[in-house]
């Protein structure tokens, strides 16, 4: 399977616990992107990586939250200190960027629950 | 103010039959770009169809086509001879500026499509 992978697919949670999750883009993609969907409504923009540099950060990523791509391939996005808020679905996304832009391409998410 | 407009939370069509979602975007910029995305019950979202402000020809993929009307800020996406597979929520999104590299897109509210057999 050659798509973008997220791990786990379902996390439930008690607050107040850290959490972690994991997306591996498509191999030749330097572009990667975090969104958060809640119910019945549509994705909002987290963050995004062109290789390792986190290039912009929105406003609804907490302190809590922080994201990495080390190595400029697989991504980790790690919640602390859950809230019931943060309950949502968290998709990735990733594409190729040569000066123009590419369609990306988004995994199948990961459902978080805090309980 | 509210970017990306989906007035339709739920549509019931007959399988075979064409079917229209509307959408409607507020933006400032000359130079942006237009998405339609469907998110089965498995949760992925799949790229449909994309629309570039400066494109004079409505965008089209096998069954699909997008409604631009510039003027009226809107882009419709249309599904011909609908099938039941296409039962989904879509969600139109929308990227700003001239960029073409910065991919952050605002999403609607989207609209759940389910097709009759």
């Amino acid at each position: 399977d050659t798509g973008v992978s997220q791990d786990p697919r379902h996390k439930i949670t008690k607050r107040g616990q850290n959490v972690t999750f994991r997306c591996d883009p498509i191999s030749e993609h330097n572009r990667l992107y975090w969104y958060r969907q809640t119910l019945g409504q549509g994705p909002e923009f987290l963050t995004y990586f062109q290789n390792e540099a986190q290039l912009e950060k929105s406003r609804l990523l907490s302190d809590r939250f922080s994201a990495e791509r080390p190595k400029g391939s697989f991504s980790t996005l790690e919640i602390q200190r859950t809230e019931q808020g943060d309950s949502a679905m968290y998709l990735c996304a990733s594409s190729f960027y040569v000066g123009q832009n590419t369609e990306a391409f988004f995994g199948q998410g990961t459902r978080l629950t805090v309980v | 103010a509210q970017k990306i407009t989906q007035t339709q939370p739920g549509m019931f069509v007959q399988e075979k039959e064409a079917v229209t979602l509307d959408c409607t975007y507020d933006t400032s910029d000359q130079s942006y770009g237009l998405f339609w995305y469907k998110q089965p019950s498995s949760g992925e979202m799949i790229f449909l169809i994309y629309q570039g402000s400066y494109d004079e020809q409505n965008a089209t993929e096998g069954r699909y086509s997008l409604n631009f009307q510039k003027a009226r800020k809107s882009a419709n996406l249309v599904i011909s001879a609908s099938q039941l597979g296409d039962s989904a929520m879509y969600f139109c999104a929308m990227r700003e500026g001239a960029d073409f590299g910065n991919e952050k897109l605002t999403f609607g509210t989207g609209t759940r499509l389910t097709i009759i057999p």
